[in-house]
């Protein structure tokens, strides 16, 4: 089975614009998380999509946003670049929700100048 | 809300050493599942073990062991005779069930070196 693909793996953007990544789960996962990874504040949870639906949201703006399609595939957006986003965004993939351990992609990492 | 503390930051340690490194957690669920995920270098995080509240028993995959104390709230993870691939940054993670299962809450990670 392939695993979690992620596009684009590396991304260089200016302030104030916006960007998608995309995530593609493992075939017949149909539950997606996604991470923010910096070193000042380690893994964060972004937010939690299964069968289209946003389940869970963590603590950042309202800048960052996601989807989810039929396909299980998802993105998410941020708008309004600031510097302090630069960072590792992972996608991870599991069945269903559920307590199941995540399948992580190899991440975007995401660089604002 | 939930926590999870790795207070070790970073352990070297020397090839063939026994290394354990340590995770407390906090949940005011009676259902929970705990997690160990492993980054190397490469950066791909990679899923080593899950265990849920109800399920104590310890567990060794090869050079692997997990200790999961529900008395204490930990789950220390311990790698026997260290080999230099070990190197990476370990991450316990928790996650809630029902509508908080897709939701993990990571500790900081500890970063481990193996010398040769």
């Amino acid at each position: 089975k392939a695993g979690v693909t992620q596009t684009p793996r590396y991304l260089i953007k200016t302030r104030g614009q916006q960007v998608t990544l995309s995530c593609s789960p493992i075939s017949g996962h149909r539950s997606v998380s996604w991470y923010q990874q910096t070193p000042g504040q380690g893994l964060q949870f972004l937010f939690e999509y299964f069968s289209e639906t946003q389940r869970n949201k963590g603590n950042f703006p309202g800048r960052f946003s996601g989807r989810q399609f039929s396909n299980s595939r998802s993105e998410m957006n941020v708008s309004t670049l600031e510097l302090g986003d630069s960072a590792l965004y992972l996608c991870a993939s599991t069945p269903l929700p559920g307590g199941y351990e995540q399948y992580f992609g190899p991440g975007t990492r995401l660089t604002v100048t | 809300a939930q926590k999870v503390t790795q207070a070790q930051t970073e352990i070297s340690v020397v090839e063939k050493e026994d290394v354990t490194l340590d995770c407390v957690y906090e949940t005011r669920d009676t259902t929970y599942y705990l997690f160990w995920y492993k980054q190397p270098p490469s950066g791909e995080l990679v899923f080593l073990i899950r265990r849920n509240s109800f399920d104590e028993q310890n567990e060794i995959s090869g050079r692997y062991s997990w200790n999961f104390q529900k008395s204490t709230s930990s789950f220390n993870f311990t790698i026997t005779a260290s080999q230099v691939v070990d190197s990476a940054v370990y991450f316990c993670a928790l996650s809630g069930a029902n509508t908080n299962a897709g939701k993990s809450t990571f500790g900081d990670g500890t970063t481990l070196t193996v010398k040769p």
